[in-house]
């Protein structure tokens, strides 16, 4: 399967505990996007990068949350001191920039839960 | 202001009928694109359909259509002979500018359920 994946696909953590996920995309996409899906929600915009650099930040990224992308293939999101607001479904998406659509390709997303 | 409008939340539709999600948006910029995702009970989000704010036929691909309205800013998708494996929410989306690496907004989406 040559698609977006992501690890964990489901992460239920303590308040206060610290969460990494894993983001790996399509081969050859250069562009990585992260969401966050509240139930009922659309998802929303967190942050993307091209290659490894980090280009654009939501204001929902607060300072407790990080992503990196240290070699321009797979991304990491991290979220320090977590709290039950944080508890969300976290998608990774993937585009290639030469196509006039530029679709983005989602991943199977991580479900946190944060007791 | 709602950049993305999907005024529907639930919506059952009898199996082989056609079907047709609304979708308005809201922007002052001229280029911009649209897109329609589908999202099952897995969670996947599944690009189904792009329209480009300058294209002048509206987009097609396979059951999936896009009756795009650019002076109603409307963008519906229209899935014709629907099957039970359609039954999922359905997100509509929009990209603003020339800057095709630009963040998706989604809106709140669709709950589509087919009956056989």
């Amino acid at each position: 399967d040559t698609g977006v994946s992501q690890d964990p696909r489901h992460k239920i953590t303590k308040r206060g505990q610290n969460v990494t996920f894993r983001c790996d995309p399509i081969s050859e996409h250069n562009r990585l996007y992260w969401y966050r899906q509240t139930l009922g929600q659309g998802p929303e915009f967190l942050t993307y990068f091209q290659n490894e650099a980090q280009l654009e930040k939501s204001r929902l990224l607060s300072d407790r949350f990080s992503a990196e992308r240290p070699k321009g293939s797979f991304s990491t999101l991290e979220i320090q001191r977590t709290e039950q607001g944080d508890s969300a479904m976290y998608l990774c998406a993937s585009s290639l920039a030469d196509r006039e659509a530029n679709e983005q390709f989602f991943g199977p997303g991580t479900r946190l839960t944060v007791l | 202001a709602q950049k993305i409008t999907q005024t529907q939340p639930g919506m059952f539709v009898q199996e082989k009928e056609a079907v047709t999600l609304d979708c308005t948006y809201d922007t002052s910029d001229p280029s911009y694109g649209l897109f329609w995702y589908k999202q099952p009970s897995s969670g996947e989000m599944i690009f189904l359909i792009y329209q480009g704010s300058y294209d002048q036929q509206n987009a097609t691909e396979g059951r999936y259509s896009l009756n795009f309205q650019k002076a109603r800013k409307s963008a519906n998708l229209v899935i014709s002979a629907s099957q039970l494996g359609d039954s999922a929410m359905y997100f509509c989306a929009m990209r603003e500018g020339w800057n095709r690496d630009d963040k998706i907004i989604f809106g709140k989406g669709t709950r589509l359920h087919i009956l056989p």
